[in-house]
């Protein structure tokens, strides 16, 4: 029964190679979110859709780009990762934008 | 933009004692206010959450509340258990399309047996 799922759970990537973060979701939820997450720190927006409509943050790097080719399915993708960004990424759902937000399970990027 | 104050940063307590923590937020248009609790290494869960129409909402041994004129809501843990060991945080948004939510910085609760 997981409601948002993400894949893969730990990816390692070298130094510039692009690489690509799946989430995808069960409950038909309208917004989802990617989040990026340091060590003791609160999850950082990167971005999010609200159906189809794409929200950047201002201080999101040009380096992350997201697709969500349907209701179900979001990508996030770091076109050429640097050592800052090794992190843990979330992805979150809402139905609407005053209810709660589910979060996945994340997926830990390293970068050698 | 929206910014969210946190405290304390990190919370000891002895189990069965009681633990607070604070939040002040800047904007005055912010009317959800919900709190996350994250294991290490897990994901953030909602564990109860408050909007600007209600003072006051309690879930078994965990409450919140909420001063509009002030800016603040706090988190209440009574009788904390070592299961409530865990980082914290509270989180503030307006509600307007998208729902963003702005965190605070976290608090770190270690409950002591």
């Amino acid at each position: 029964d997981a409601m948002v799922i993400q894949n893969p759970r730990y990816q390692v990537t070298q130094f510039g190679k692009p690489v690509t973060l799946s989430c995808s979701q069960t409950l038909n939820h309208n917004v989802m979110y990617w989040y990026q997450q340091k060590s003791s720190q609160a999850p950082k927006l990167l971005f999010h859709y609200y159906d189809k409509d794409f929200n950047n943050e201002a201080d999101t790097p040009d380096n992350f780009q997201s697709r969500r080719p349907n209701t179900s399915f979001c990508f996030l993708d770091i076109r050429s990762p640097g050592l800052g960004d090794a992190a843990m990424y979330l992805c979150a759902t809402s139905r609407d934008p005053v209810n709660e937000q589910f979060f996945g399970p994340g997926t830990r990027l390293t970068v050698l | 933009g929206e910014n969210v104050e946190q405290h304390p940063s990190t919370l000891s307590v002895q189990e069965g004692d009681s633990a607070v923590i604070k939040c002040t937020y800047s904007d005055s248009a912010s009317n959800y206010f919900p709190w996350y609790k994250q294991e290490l290494g897990k994901r953030p869960q909602l564990i109860i959450d408050i909007r600007s129409n209600v003072g006051e909402k309690k879930d078994q041994r965990i409450a919140v509340t909420l001063n509009k004129t002030a800016k603040h809501f706090s988190l209440h843990i009574t009788e904390t258990q070592p299961e409530d060991s865990a980082v914290y945080f509270c989180a503030a948004s307006t509600g307007a399309a998208g729902n963003k939510l702005t965190f605070g910085g976290g608090t770190r609760v270690l409950v002591k047996p």
